[in-house]
C-alpha cells in the first residue's frame, strides 16, 4: 500500500528564512505528486503538482518542489518565507494504478514569526 | 474555476440523530467525488470514493451503513452520518474531480460536533 511521510511535524521560521519541507512516499510505480496548503480556517488549496517532465516544478506564491525519483522524494521549497505562509502543508501522492485516489502525508505545520 | 462548496460549514447535533452534508461542484461536472475525514492536527483520511450514478467505494474500516454516500448528479454528492455519536465529531472534507483529470479540488469542509 502507498504511504506518504513528511519529515517535520512543526517548523518554526522567522520571516525571510528559507524553507524546505520533506516528503517521501513508498510506491515503486508511476506517481503524480502534489503539495496542498491549508491556511488557518480555510480549505485545502493546491500549491503545485508534478505529473511528468521537468522534476523541478514551480507553484503559486513562490513555492517550488523537486521530484527525485531515486529517493522517492518530493520536497517543497521557498527561498524566503513570509508571515502569510503560516499554514499546514500536506504532501499527497496519487499512484497511477490506484485510480484517482490520493494518499496524504500527515502534514507539516509551518509557523512564520514576524 | 473548479470551485467546490460544502453545506453546512458547521453543524452541532445530538447523539443519535442523523446529519446530512452536501458537497457541490459549482463550475464543473464532477464524475468522481471523495469524502475525507480530518481529525485535529492530523492528516486527511479518505473515507470513500463515489462516482456519479454508482455506489460509493468505501475504504477499509469505514462503516458504509453509518456513513451513507449518495452521488446522484454530476454536481452533488451527499454524506449522511447516521445515528451520530460523539466519536463521529470531526472535520469532513469533500473533493471533486472529473474523468481524465488527476487533480482533486477541495471543499471548505464541514465541522461536525455531536453532543
Amino acid at each position: 500500500a502507498q504511504s506518504v511521510s513528511q519529515h517535520n511535524h512543526h517548523v518554526i521560521l522567522s520571516e525571510a528564512a528559507s524553507l524546505e519541507l520533506g516528503c517521501n512516499y513508498s510506491y515503486g510505480g508511476t506517481v503524480n505528486l502534489f503539495w496542498y496548503v491549508q491556511y488557518p480556517g480555510q480549505h485545502l488549496q493546491l500549491l503545485l503538482k508534478y505529473f511528468s517532465g521537468d522534476p523541478l516544478v514551480k507553484g503559486i506564491k513562490g513555492f517550488e518542489a523537486e521530484f527525485i525519483k531515486s529517493k522517492f522524494s518530493f520536497n517543497l521549497r521557498k527561498p524566503s518565507v513570509q508571515w502569510s505562509d503560516t499554514a499546514e502543508y500536506f504532501c499527497a501522492v496519487n499512484a497511477h494504478n490506484y485510480g484517482q485516489n490520493f494518499v496524504f502525508g500527515p502534514g507539516t505545520r509551518l509557523s512564520v514569526l514576524p | 474555476g473548479a470551485v467546490v462548496s460544502q453545506h453546512p460549514s458547521w453543524v452541532i447535533c445530538k447523539s443519535g440523530t442523523s446529519v446530512k452534508i452536501e458537497c457541490r461542484s459549482l463550475d464543473f461536472q464532477a464524475t468522481t467525488m471523495f469524502w475525507y475525514r480530518q481529525f485535529p492536527k492530523q492528516s486527511l483520511m479518505l473515507m470513500a470514493t463515489s462516482n456519479e450514478g454508482s455506489k460509493a467505494t468505501y475504504e477499509q474500516g469505514v462503516e458504509k451503513d453509518k456513513f451513507l454516500i449518495n452521488h446522484a448528479s454530476l454536481t452533488l454528492s451527499t454524506l449522511t452520518v447516521t445515528s451520530a455519536h460523539p466519536e463521529d465529531s470531526s472535520f469532513y472534507i469533500c473533493s471533486a474531480s472529473w474523468t481524465g483529470r488527476d487533480t482533486q479540488y477541495f471543499g471548505p469542509g464541514t465541522r461536525l460536533t455531536v453532543l
